[in-house]
């Protein structure tokens, strides 16, 4: 089965960029989503097909993807930005959407 | 407003069934995929079933195909997920999540409810 790696943790000072990385076979062939779970409430989309921007997601949030990772890049980091982000794909040769194992960004 | 309800989450025994709904409103509900996704105390996010817009495929998290059966039901704008034989392991917050799209694959989850707690325990 396809695996999404991403690291447990991610720290960064306010104002200042962080970037979440999210490793796959090729995945750079593959559309990547991005979710942010803030504490005690449901995930939201915040980065579809790659660089995608849903309304009302500031455009300090930005993706890229290419070879074997995919990156969610938070420019201008805020306090609210302090949540669990995770990737997710679809693998074809499953059927099955995959995500992540979540990236916690904690605001320094 | 688009909006999610989940409703059903309890407390069961292992291998006893339960039924989880999820009410949605404020969007053409036929139009899209829907699915449910858990998330297990403290742990990520994990997705356990899908089905297209006119239920033609349904696809399942390898963890739960032959024990859960999902459904909709298009005139009553909701989506329905049969838990048998259930276990310890199956404890966890059900979200249900719109489909960007009609079709269950690629494609993101736009909206999600605020979930459903069910818990597995004797």
């Amino acid at each position: 089965s396809y695996v999404l790696t991403q690291p447990p943790s991610v720290s960064v000072a306010p104002g200042k960029t962080a970037a979440i990385t999210c490793g796959g076979h090729n995945i750079g062939r593959k559309p990547v989503h991005w979710y942010q779970q803030r504490p005690g409430q449901a995930p939201v989309l915040v980065i579809y097909y790659d660089n995608g921007r849903p309304t009302g997601i500031p455009e300090r949030f930005s993706g890229s993807n290419s070879g074997n990772t995919a990156t969610l890049t938070i420019s201008g980091v805020e306090a609210g930005d302090e949540a669990d982000y995770y990737c997710q794909v679809w693998d074809g040769s499953t059927d099955h959407f995959v995500f992540g194992s979540g990236t916690k960004v904690s605001v320094l | 407003e688009v909006q999610l309800v989940e409703s059903g989450g309890n407390l069961v025994q292992p291998g006893r069934s339960l039924r989880l709904s999820c009410a949605a409103s404020g969007f053409n509900f036929d139009n899209y995929a829907m699915h449910w996704v858990r998330q297990a105390p403290g742990k990520g996010l994990e997705w356990v079933s899908g089905i297209s817009w006119n239920s033609g495929k349904i696809g399942y998290a390898d963890a739960v195909k032959g024990r859960f059966i999902t459904s909709r039901d298009n005139a009553k704008k909701s989506l329905y997920l049969e838990m048998h034989s259930l276990r310890p392991e199956d404890t966890a917050l059900y979200y249900c999540a719109k489909d960007w799209a009609m079709t269950v694959e690629v494609d993101a989850f736009d909206v999600w409810g605020q979930g459903t707690t069910v818990t597995v325990s004797s």
